[in-house]
């Protein structure tokens, strides 16, 4: 196992809600990136975030926002779903940019 | 053009076998590059960083071609646990890994 966890494992909402997804990085690592993959597609780079401040963006709207916190723990926050947000959320810790290590992501199902 | 492209697959190969991928990506200021293995309903785990003289890892061997901006996977020997999805990642973005872009991965099934 990679030490990386996030919750909830799945998760199911309704077109606009907002959902909250949590990472915990491995320890040691002060660098959490969020990415989503739909079925299918490889995962797409949502952004990423180094001590605690925003550093990269993929092509994301700002209705997908992130937050990082001292204990370098990370939070995911996605406003007004749409039914195109649905997809399996994963984030990777690292150590700045080296080897990024994956957790077991979050299924969200937007109805 | 895709910023990362791969072969489409499926490949169903023997065991045994030996199978290449290749991966061409778009952004030429690229820095970094890796593939990375998928396990069915699992998260993406490392499987090489990919250096401009090639490098090897047992069975496995990964060559960067900077000019055609092109990368490949070569497996040799192929063993049933190879059954993966293998997915081809770029750094667009210097070398901090702060924008990692993932190809949308080519399937390999080895068959006994």
């Amino acid at each position: 196992e990679t030490g990386v966890t996030q919750s909830p494992t799945h998760l199911i909402k309704t077109r606009g809600q907002q959902v909250t997804l949590r990472c915990s990085s491995q320890s040691g690592h002060n660098t959490v990136s969020w990415y989503q993959q739909a079925l299918g597609q490889g995962p797409q780079f949502i952004f990423q975030y180094y001590r605690e401040e925003e550093n990269g963006r993929g092509n994301f709207p700002p209705r997908f926002s992130g937050l990082q916190f001292p204990n370098y723990s990370s939070e995911l926050n996605v406003n007004a779903l749409e039914l195109d947000d649905s997809a399996l959320y994963l984030c990777a810790s690292s150590l700045g940019g080296s080897e990024q290590f994956f957790g077991p992501g979050t299924r969200l199902t937007v109805l | 053009r895709k910023e990362v492209e791969q072969d489409p697959g499926p490949f169903n190969v023997p065991e045994g076998a030996t199978v290449a991928f290749n991966c061409t990506y778009s952004n030429s200021a690229s820095q970094s590059f890796f593939w990375y293995r998928q396990d069915c309903r699992k998260e993406p785990k490392l499987l090489m960083s990919v250096y401009s003289s090639g490098n090897e890892d047992g069975r496995f061997t990964a060559q960067l071609n900077r000019a055609s901006q092109y990368i490949s996977l070569l497996i040799r020997d192929s063993k049933l646990s190879d059954s993966a999805t293998y997915l081809c990642v770029v750094n667009m973005r210097g070398t901090n890994n702060n924008d990692m872009r993932f190809g949308a991965g080519t399937r390999l099934t080895v068959k006994p």
